[in-house]
């Protein structure tokens, strides 16, 4: 079966200091994979995606950026945050083509500024 | 860029009542997916149903059923015999086929005893 890891699932991390989330997917290949943002009480804003190893669409300018080094990981990274970066991290991975199109997501990861 | 619009930002039902979530989108395309997802405190995304654009009947599981007006672009959830369980976040999300996935803003909706 297929299962996604996220982590880490909590992180603390001070303005102006790098950042690299991972997430991977075990159980198929080739997927879509996704990061999406969610700030406190809201939707989900998809930051990236990305269709094959290599292929990186990104849906919001900003300071974040994105890779995909192997068909089942994708990282999430940033040089240097800010406060305004602080939210929920939720990757996410769909079948491309075939299959019912739906997301599966991992567990999230909050993300605090300070 | 497709756009997903969910207009009740809070909704409350009694248990064991009846509760509709409304969600309309904007597309151009005619094959696509739709879906909706629940968000419990936990924070774990769970997806509840889905609807494939091609089909005309309505997707139904369990307790929770869709109205589905591809005419009017227009994707409502109801759910039936509202549980305290119930209570979360739902999401209305919308996928062309291999591409991403669009989420609306959301419905936080309380199940009262």
């Amino acid at each position: 079966s297929q299962t996604i890891h996220q982590w880490p699932a909590t992180l603390v991390q001070p303005v102006g200091s790098p950042l690299s989330l991972e997430c991977t997917v075990e159980g198929t290949s080739n997927p879509n994979l996704y990061w999406y943002r969610q700030a406190a009480g809201r939707g989900l804003q998809l930051l990236f995606y990305s269709v094959g190893i290599g292929q990186i669409s990104s849906e919001v300018p900003q300071n974040l950026s994105a890779s995909r080094p192997q068909d089942r990981q994708f990282i999430l990274s940033s040089k240097k945050l800010l406060l305004s970066d602080s939210g929920f991290y939720l990757c996410a991975w769909s079948s491309i083509g075939g299959g019912m199109g739906e997301a599966f997501f991992g567990q999230g990861t909050r993300l605090t500024v300070v | 860029a497709q756009t997903v619009t969910q207009s009740q930002p809070e909704m409350s039902v009694q248990e064991a009542e009846t509760v509709t979530l409304s969600c309309t989108y904007d597309t151009s395309e005619s094959n696509y997916y739709l879906f909706w997802y629940k968000q419990p405190p936990s924070r774990q995304m769970i997806l509840v149903i889905r609807q494939e654009a091609y089909k005309q009947q309505n997707a139904t599981e369990n307790r929770f059923s869709v109205n589905f007006q591809k005419a009017a672009k227009s994707f409502s959830l109801k759910i039936s015999d509202s549980q305290l369980g119930d209570t979360a976040m739902y999401f209305c999300a919308f996928m062309k086929q291999g591409n991403d996935m669009r989420f609306g803003a959301g419905t936080r909706l309380t199940v009262k005893p």
